[in-house]
């Protein structure tokens, strides 16, 4: 079945322990992304890649890393996590850009306290 | 720069009833447009799309079409079901850098 899959989905952490979320992909996707979610700020973009070892700030890096060594993996990194960061996190891939719709992992729901 | 404006929720209706959603967007260029639905709990589904102007998208009866004079992308469903409360994004891509524009999203709960 083709699929975006994040891990974990759920997650509780303290202020300054570094994480990371995985994402994988298995559409043979170039382009992926990282998005996150608050209630009145709606979706916005932290990162992109499209390629490998091809990334991107999107409108709302920092406090955030990526990685693109593989073409299907695409970690986002917390290297000191703060309470803002506290969010729902979608991983999305496509084929490429402008008409290819982007598929959507089921999301990681991240608490900072 | 590039946004999309969607009509306020929460949306409430009746089983079978008439549903509009309003999208309109500001894009330079000639973007690509999308409604995504997210159901409690989930991720973003792909729910229908359109890549130029008077393409119409179409999908488990929802459509929509893309308007370049009015620069809209209203989303049309002739009779809803309780099974389509869910929030509605409309958004849009263009190829500067790929990023996915989202409105702000609507509610929808329908009622038996």
């Amino acid at each position: 079945e083709a699929q975006v899959t994040q891990n974990p989905r759920y997650l509780i952490t303290v202020t300054g322990k570094k994480l990371t979320v995985t994402c994988s992909q298995n559409m043979n996707h170039e382009y992926m992304s990282w998005y996150r979610q608050d209630p009145g700020l709606g979706l916005r973009q932290i990162y992109y890649s499209m390629n490998v070892e091809v990334t991107d700030k999107g409108d709302v890096p920092e406090g955030y890393k990526v990685s693109r060594k593989e073409k299907r993996n695409f970690p986002l990194i917390l290297e000191s996590p703060s309470p803002n960061q506290t969010s729902l996190y979608f991983c999305a891939s496509s084929f490429g850009q402008g008409g290819s719709p982007l598929h959507f992992g089921n999301g990681t729901r991240l608490t900072v306290t | 720069g590039d946004s999309v404006t969607q009509m306020e929720g929460p949306v409430t209706l009746s089983e079978e009833a008439f549903l509009t959603i309003n999208c309109t967007y500001t894009a330079t260029g000639y973007p690509s447009l999308f409604w995504y639905v997210q159901y409690p709990g989930e991720g973003l589904q792909l729910l229908l799309k359109a890549t130029k102007a008077d393409d119409k998208g179409s999908n488990k009866g929802f459509e929509a079409t893309y308007r370049k004079e009015t620069t809209s992308f209203h989303l049309e469903k002739g009779s809803v079901q309780v099974s389509d409360s869910a929030v509605y994004f409309c958004a849009l891509r263009n190829n500067q850098g790929g990023k996915l524009i989202f409105g702000q999203g609507t509610e929808l709960s329908v009622k038996p």
